[in-house]
């Protein structure tokens, strides 16, 4: 299958801080990408769908300048975390056309 | 809008006998629905997908679901679990093709538990 994947896949940060997660498509280009957020043993929540040349959509109560997006080109969406608090501390997943990347543990102290 | 339910969040079976995962939908249109598996700490792997052609749906490691409209199912079985199928499988659905910008609706989960 198509392979996505994500940078980097561990991150620990200080509250305050803004953090970075990368996805990227390997073998295709995508012009949707998707973001979602994990909770330990819980199901994928949508967060934004990532369109390449244009805003991200947001799932209804995501903050949107609190994770940004950027889909950059047909291979790469960027999601950052800007001033990240404990709260924030979750497995974040992309996703392109049916496929997933590895995932981000993001940790916030 | 439309919305898997998954039968079951812990489902137990010994090594070699049959794997039955349940998932029913919900959807105003004709859905696209799909299997994923997923280990500790790593992202979802898909094992198959219904895309309106053939009802019954063959994927990796020897799993595969039958569409059902008039029960509106789509059930994950393997013949004959591995210990290795021990993990969380997650039912999704979504109104048109994900490569066309249209996103997964995710069931909450069904954790497999293998025993010897």
């Amino acid at each position: 299958g198509a392979v996505v994947s994500q940078h980097p896949s561990r991150v620990i940060c200080k509250s305050g801080t803004s953090v970075k997660i990368e996805c990227r498509s390997l073998d295709f280009q995508a012009t949707t990408m998707f973001w979602y957020r994990q909770f330990p043993k819980q199901s994928l929540m949508l967060m934004a769908t990532s369109n390449e040349g244009s805003k991200a959509t947001y799932e209804q109560g995501v903050e949107k300048d609190k994770f940004l997006i950027n889909h950059a080109s047909l291979t790469l969406s960027t999601l950052t975390v800007t001033s990240a608090h404990p709260e924030d501390s979750s497995f974040y997943i992309c996703s392109a056309n049916a496929y997933f990347g590895p995932g981000t543990r993001l940790t916030v102290l | 809008a439309q919305s898997v339910t998954q039968l079951g969040s812990h489902v137990s079976v010994s090594e070699g006998a049959l794997v039955l995962l349940r998932c029913n939908y919900s959807s105003s249109v004709p859905p696209y629905l799909f299997w994923y598996v997923q280990y500790p700490n790593q992202g979802l792997q898909l094992l198959l997908k219904y895309t309106s052609a053939a009802t019954l749906v063959k994927g990796i490691n020897g799993f595969e679901a039958e569409f059902k409209k008039s029960e509106t199912s789509f059930h994950l079985t393997k013949p004959s679990a591995h210990m290795s199928d021990a993990a969380e499988y997650f039912c999704a659905v979504s109104v048109g093709e994900v490569d066309s910008g249209y996103a997964l609706n995710f069931g909450k989960g069904t954790s497999l538990l293998v025993t010897p």
